[in-house]
């Protein structure tokens, strides 16, 4: 089956715009997920979603950044006012439940802020 | 404090032999699961092995197995007879409780391999 895709795969935009990235999970997968990798580091957890749940906003650095999820399953991840440290690559996350063991993660985002 | 060690930054290893990768981490939860995922220069995070707290045997997938100790608290990826295509960054990862999803990482380490 189809895994977790993410577009675009890469975006180049300049300082002060905005950007949208999208994620689409794993069919049936109700818990999404969305992190952040600067070069050279581990992942940085941004936003949950469960279901229809109210989402986990508490990662989101500031009050640029916001996500939401259309009908339990694509996501959208909003960057406003874009900023040079908001360069990294975005990845995007799936799982059946909150409560399941394994995060199947599609091929990210690679943002460049100039 | 750092919840997820990995002390190897980066690691050569010549082809078939093998390898393994170092994890220690940081929790006081009795109930808690680590993964490791491997993410190749494509950037996408593939997940390799999973181990829950409470698993009396250490976690094996294919020539994945994962070196558990629990007292020593690590949770050292093993790879057996490395192949070039298992050069990448690796992963530990850590998801603390029964019910709390987020997953705290480690810095990753940078494994090649030489032919």
């Amino acid at each position: 089956g189809a895994g977790v895709s993410q577009s675009p795969s890469n975006k180049v935009t300049e300082k002060g715009k905005d950007v949208e990235l999208r994620c689409d999970p794993i069919s049936g997968h109700t818990a999404l997920y969305w992190y952040r990798q600067s070069l050279g580091q581990g992942l940085e957890f941004l936003i949950y979603f469960q279901g229809n749940s109210a989402p986990d906003k508490s990662g989101l650095p500031s009050d640029r950044f916001s996500a939401e999820r259309t009908g339990g399953s694509v996501s959208t991840l909003t960057i406003q006012r874009t900023q040079q440290e908001d360069s990294a690559v975005y990845l995007c996350a799936s799982s059946l439940a909150q409560r399941t063991d394994t995060q199947y993660f599609g091929p990210g985002t690679r943002l460049t802020v100039l | 404090a750092q919840k997820i060690t990995q002390t190897q930054p980066g690691m050569f290893v010549q082809e078939k032999e093998a390898v393994t990768l170092d994890c220690t981490y940081d929790t006081s939860d009795p109930s808690y699961g680590l993964f490791w995922y491997k993410q190749p220069s494509s950037g996408e995070m593939i997940f390799l092995i999973y181990q829950g707290s409470y698993d009396q045997q250490n976690a094996t997938e294919g020539r994945y197995s994962l070196n558990f100790q629990k007292a020593r608290k690590s949770a050292n990826l093993v790879i057996s007879a490395s192949q070039l295509g298992d050069s990448a960054m690796y992963f530990c990862a850590m998801r603390e409780g029964r019910s709390n999803y987020q997953l705290i990482w480690g810095a990753g380490t940078k494994l090649i391999i030489k032919p």
